[in-house]
């Protein structure tokens, strides 16, 4: 089965924030790595998918790169709505989700 | 539009069999690239996938799951139903059904349920 670890496991921003959340997986899945916000116990929003490619209405301040087994998700500009929970999660072998990154408010 | 609605019960006796159903519309799981995932997160943790039914009836799962586990559907109702059996209070948690697109470098979960909480207890 493949791991999967997300760094940090919390942070605390400002609005305006730059903010990167990384992605490892245990052996490489290729581009076929996925990035989640979820907020207040509701079900989780595909933000990017295959790494980098922005999902349909997400805002452009959202960005993924990587490939292998190293990924990052960055937010330029942290705004209001943004204080959530990140998942990473991978489909190249099975499906995988990471666990987790809590970004709040500092 | 998508819709994915899961339905169920929320409480389940310990040792008993928990049947899930995802009623969606929107799409046709017939259709190539089309699959439909199920997912779980206990209260306060991490997502956990389950099992998947793709559009050509294949059915994948969780390795650590796969003997408790099992998934079909009915193309003609527009339903997956999930089966787990054996429940243990350890299997608490939100129960999401997810459709999945597939194809060529890409395998993502864009439409998701609102969740159905199960609790396993006595």
């Amino acid at each position: 089965d493949i791991q999967m670890t997300q760094s940090p496991t919390s942070l605390s921003a400002s609005v305006g924030d730059r903010v990167t959340i990384t992605c490892r997986t245990s052996q490489t899945v290729s581009t076929y790595l996925n990035w989640y916000q979820q907020k207040g116990g509701k079900a989780p929003k595909l933000l990017i998918y295959s790494a980098s490619r922005l999902h349909g209405g997400v805002p452009s301040r959202f960005s993924g790169s990587g490939s292998g087994t190293e990924f990052t998700l960055t937010i330029s500009s942290l705004q209001t709505e943004d204080f959530a929970t990140y998942f990473c999660q991978q489909s190249y072998t099975d499906i995988t989700f990471g666990p987790g990154t809590k970004v709040e408010l500092k | 539009q998508v819709t994915l609605r899961e339905s169920g019960p929320a409480l389940v006796r310990p040792t008993q069999t928990l049947t899930l159903t995802c009623s969606f519309s929107g799409f046709s799981l017939s259709k190539n690239g089309m699959c439909v995932g199920w997912i779980r997160q206990p209260p306060g943790k991490a997502l956990e996938w389950i099992a998947r039914i793709d559009w050509d009836d294949d059915e994948h799962y969780n390795t650590s799951l796969t003997e408790r586990v099992t998934i079909s559907k009915d193309t003609s109702k527009n339903q997956v139903v999930l089966t787990m059996t054996d429940m243990d209070p350890v299997d608490t948690a939100t129960y999401y059904c997810a459709r999945i697109l597939a194809g060529n470098d890409r395998d993502y979960f864009d439409f998701w349920g609102q969740g159905s909480l199960v609790t396993v207890s006595s």
